[in-house]
């Protein structure tokens, strides 16, 4: 059973940056045709796909992001990082890596992260 | 960006109620449709893939139905475990989107 684990801090400042890290268990990050992926649901507002890695090391990323966004691979270690640059209090949210399986026909997040809240603020 | 559009917002419903939300796409995304629920403090779980897909091991309670633009889900009869919020997304192409969500609690 694959299963996703985020870390990172809890708290980061106004304009610094993001750091988190999905480690993955259960399973080899390289194994089969998957996406590896960040989510976001800031309070009270809905999901936002934030961008995604292959283990060739391709990434895509929101556009609404784009500019602030790094995601990467570390596949000795099985596991894959986000960071998000000169945060702001409206990238306050709860953080999910999941997976995304686009193995066949179908599309979709099948193993998710228990999710990790980082606050911004000073 | 692809706009899903989700309603209701929030849902009230008695224990063996026939529950419906639906979904509309800002434009035609075929089949490209997953529903998700997540339950409070914890991660989304799929439920339905493909629109009308029912994941392995969801309870057969659960259906999806649509295509094109438009789309449903529905819960045949409320279970007290069914209190969540719903997300409806879409894969037809990047950035992916989700619905605003639809908060379901028991009367």
């Amino acid at each position: 059973q694959v299963q996703l684990q985020e870390s990172g801090p809890g708290l980061v400042k106004p304009s610094q940056t993001l750091s988190l890290t999905c480690n993955v268990s259960g399973g080899s990050i390289r194994s089969g045709t998957y996406f590896w992926s960040w989510i976001r649901r800031p309070a009270g507002g809905g999901l936002e796909w934030i961008g995604r890695i292959y283990t060739s090391g391709s990434t895509n990323y929101n556009p609404s992001l784009k500019s602030r966004v790094t995601i990467s691979v570390d596949t000795s270690k099985n596991q894959f990082s986000l960071t998000l640059s000169s945060v702001t209090a409206a990238d306050t949210a709860v953080y999910y890596c999941a997976r995304e399986d686009s193995t066949g026909y179908y599309d979709y997040f099948d193993y998710w992260g228990q999710g990790t809240l980082v606050t911004v603020s000073s | 960006d692809i706009q899903m559009t989700q309603s209701p917002s929030s849902l009230s419903a008695s224990v063996g109620d026939r529950v419906t939300i639906t979904c509309q796409a800002s434009q035609d995304i075929t089949n490209y449709l997953n529903w998700y629920q997540q339950k409070p403090g914890k991660a989304p779980k799929l439920l339905i893939y493909d629109a009308s897909n029912l994941e392995t091991g969801v309870p057969s309670r659960f259906s999806g139905s649509g295509s094109g633009t438009d789309f449903t889900f529905t819960i045949s009869s409320l279970q007290p475990e069914d209190i969540a919020t719903y997300y409806c997304q879409h894969y037809d192409n990047l950035p992916y989107t989700f619905g605003q969500g639809t908060k379901l609690e028991i009367k």
